[in-house]
């Protein structure tokens, strides 16, 4: 079946330092959606990229989504400890007109004061 | 605005005793809705989903059944719990297809 992979698995940054997680599907998707996971909450959406090769920032964030519509990635300038958290990306892939969402593994980021 | 509600938040079963857990959706009409279950320190693994009452696809085999008696309700059952059911489990609604999900609060399940 489909997989979704996100490395790395965990990442413990000084805060100030830069954070990038990779999202790496095996088939080619519709779109690609980034979550946020506070510990103990449950995910938060961020954003979705639809184009190929598109980017889109948030502030301190920078997501990309790959020319052939398999990887993408989150980029996070000068971390806060407010960025602590899991991030998920999920890939929409359409089977027979209906729209599954499969999330991927979850890079887990801790920032350090 | 459109809100989700999911309980209980926590629950202890023991094992071979049956399970309910429910989902409900305001605010919005017709919303796809989905079930996943987060084991500890895990990715999300898609249950679930529903397109419409009574329309309800799985995704993997397992010990567990899907219900959505109402266009907003959305029910996990199971009727002998295992060990390997132990998790967190989050009920999910998007406003159509290729939309945003947003997620309950989610219900801590230990099976002992």
């Amino acid at each position: 079946g489909q997989q979704v992979m996100q490395i790395p698995q965990y990442q413990h940054v000084q805060e100030g330092e830069d954070f990038t997680t990779y999202c790496n599907s095996s088939t080619t998707l519709s779109n690609i959606q980034w979550y946020k996971q506070r510990p103990g909450g449950h995910p938060v959406f961020l954003i979705q990229l639809v184009k190929s090769g598109e980017v889109k920032k948030q502030k301190r964030l920078t997501f990309q989504f790959g020319e052939a519509k398999k990887n993408s990635s989150l980029h996070i300038t000068a971390t806060q400890t407010t960025d602590v958290g899991t991030y998920f990306c999920a890939g929409v892939r359409t089977t027979s007109g209906t729209y599954k969402y499969i999330f991927g593994t979850g890079t887990r980021l801790k920032v350090l004061a | 605005s459109q809100t989700i509600h999911q309980w209980p938040a926590t629950l202890v079963q023991p094992v071979g005793s049956p399970l309910s857990l429910e989902c409900t959706v305001e605010g919005t009409s017709n919303p796809n809705l989905y079930w996943y279950r987060q084991a500890a320190g895990r990715g999300l693994q898609l249950l679930f989903y529903s397109v419409g009452i009574g329309q309800i696809s799985s995704e993997v085999p397992q010990n567990l059944s899907a219900s959505r008696p109402q266009d907003r309700q959305f029910i996990l059952s199971s009727k002998k719990l295992l060990l390997s059911d132990s998790g967190f489990y989050l009920c999910a609604w998007s406003a159509g297809n290729n939309e945003k999900l947003f997620f309950g609060s989610g219900t801590q399940l230990s099976v002992l």
